[in-house]
């Protein structure tokens, strides 16, 4: 099993959509959980954290499932500028820092 | 203005040539990494350093080589033992030296060797 795992996609969905991303990671003693955003070609930019509450930023909903090991990201109402590749982070145990290979979305107008 | 730089964006070189890839970060952060990316990939660690004076090997260290004498940078070495050294390197700092909190990247190096 992969330390990290994310579904790869593409995720086609149109404009106004909401989407979901999942991303299982393998090290019940990871500590920490990020979701980046990475544009084609640049670099990874940081869109939130993950924390045990779960956490929102605008759009952006992050959560974090201890019992089944994953976080996930919701994306409401989409826009054109949403179209990245996200790629879920998972920091602390014995693996350091460990990125998922990113989950492509592309929306459509 | 704070961040992290790299330079050069763009770099060529020919086959056999140890190439040096600089990052330089103004944030203070004690931790920096070095990874790699190749087309369609995601990203895979080379090396990193908590603190100063010190630094880790990841997960693709070979053929790869690292300094951090000072803070704020953290140079990356490609020799000619890499055997396939063409790819996009991406540096990242974070503030702390469990390496427990968000990362910042600089722009990235495209490196071509030929």
């Amino acid at each position: 099993r992969k330390e990290v795992e994310q579904d790869p996609g593409p995720f086609n969905v149109p404009e106004g959509a909401t989407v979901a991303f999942n991303c299982t990671y393998s090290n019940s003693a990871s500590q920490s959980f990020f979701w980046y955003r990475q544009d084609c070609r640049k670099e990874p930019k940081l869109l939130m954290s993950v924390y045990s509450s779960g956490n929102e930023d605008g759009r952006f909903t992050a959560q974090l499932n201890r019992a089944s090991q994953y976080i996930s990201l919701l994306i409401r109402d989409s826009k054109l500028s949403d179209s990245a590749t996200y790629l879920c982070v998972v920091a602390g145990g014995y693996q350091k820092v460990t990125f998922g290979t990113g989950t492509k979305l592309q929306v459509i107008p | 203005d704070g961040g992290i730089t790299q330079s050069p964006k763009y770099l060529f070189r020919k086959e056999g040539q140890n190439v040096t890839l600089s990052c330089e970060q103004n944030l203070n952060h004690d931790a920096m990494y070095w990874y790699r990316q190749d087309p369609g990939q995601g990203l895979r660690l080379i090396y990193y350093s908590q603190i100063v004076n010190d630094f880790q090997k990841g997960d693709i260290a070979e053929g790869y080589s690292v300094s951090r004498e000072k803070k704020e940078s953290f140079p990356l070495t490609v020799t000619s033992a890499q055997k396939n050294p063409t790819a996009f390197y991406l540096c990242a700092s974070s503030s702390d030296r469990l390496l427990l909190s968000e990362q910042y990247f600089g722009p990235g190096t495209r490196l071509t060797v030929t």
